[in-house]
């Protein structure tokens, strides 16, 4: 079965840092792009991040460009977010998914990033 | 990169269809047949429903269709069941590697 299971979510100051991970299991992580998107508490979806397979290509929204770091080790099957100079606004649900044939699926099942002093 | 355009709220009875659309521009929507749609129930993790503008991934009832023209794209449910309320996202590829959902729309079935 394949699954993405994020964690590394929790309460943390404006202006600090947060490091998320996605562990993947089921599937060769290795050949497939990843996805990062998040959703603010009672609000929609937004796309934040992509890597590609070795690493090498990354994209970000605007918003988080120059603050957000996707990488990913696929030794470990793992990728992460590293999550620098946080606002309010970043304030979400986390959630990584697999870039199958250019859409996201299937989906982890989140993890909360709370922003707040 | 700013969100497509979905309305808010939709609503049908049991049985009905309900179309819900999505707005772009000609560098989303309107260049790229990479047009995804995502259901989310309350506290899940969204769900595809349908990808490349008209494509069902196995398990998706054929209720869901999706289609596009020009900038906008739609998806219509036919034959609304109780289990089809819940949020629903499009998401288009926007060129650049960039990717951008719809604001989403919440579908009450009555």
């Amino acid at each position: 079965e394949v699954q993405l299971v994020e964690s590394g979510g929790g309460l943390v100051q404006p202006g600090g840092s947060l490091r998320l991970s996605c562990a993947a299991s089921g599937f060769t992580f290795s050949t497939y792009w990843i996805h990062w998107v998040r959703q603010p508490p009672g609000k929609g979806l937004e796309w934040v991040s992509i890597i590609n397979t070795d690493g090498s290509v990354t994209r970000y929204v605007d918003s988080v460009k120059g603050r957000f770091t996707i990488s990913r080790d696929n030794a470990k099957n793992t990728l992460y977010l590293q999550m620098d100079s946080l606002r309010a606004e970043d304030t979400a649900v986390y959630y990584c998914a697999r870039d199958t044939q250019m859409t996201a699926d299937p989906w982890g099942q989140g993890t909360l990033v709370t922003v707040s002093s | 990169q700013s969100a497509l355009t979905q309305p808010r709220s939709v609503s049908g009875s049991p049985g009905q269809s309900v179309t819900i659309s999505c707005t772009g521009t000609s560098s989303d929507v309107g260049t790229y047949n990479y047009v995804s749609w995502y259901q989310q129930h309350p506290g899940k993790a969204p769900k595809v429903m349908i990808y490349d503008v008209t494509k069902r991934p196995s398990g998706v009832p054929d209720r869901f269709s999706g289609s596009k023209s020009g900038n906008t794209a739609s998806l219509t449910i036919s034959g609304l069941q109780a289990e089809d309320e819940a949020d629903y996202y499009c998401c288009s590829y926007t060129g650049s590697g960039t990717w951008v959902f719809g604001g989403g729309t919440k579908l009450t079935v009555l």
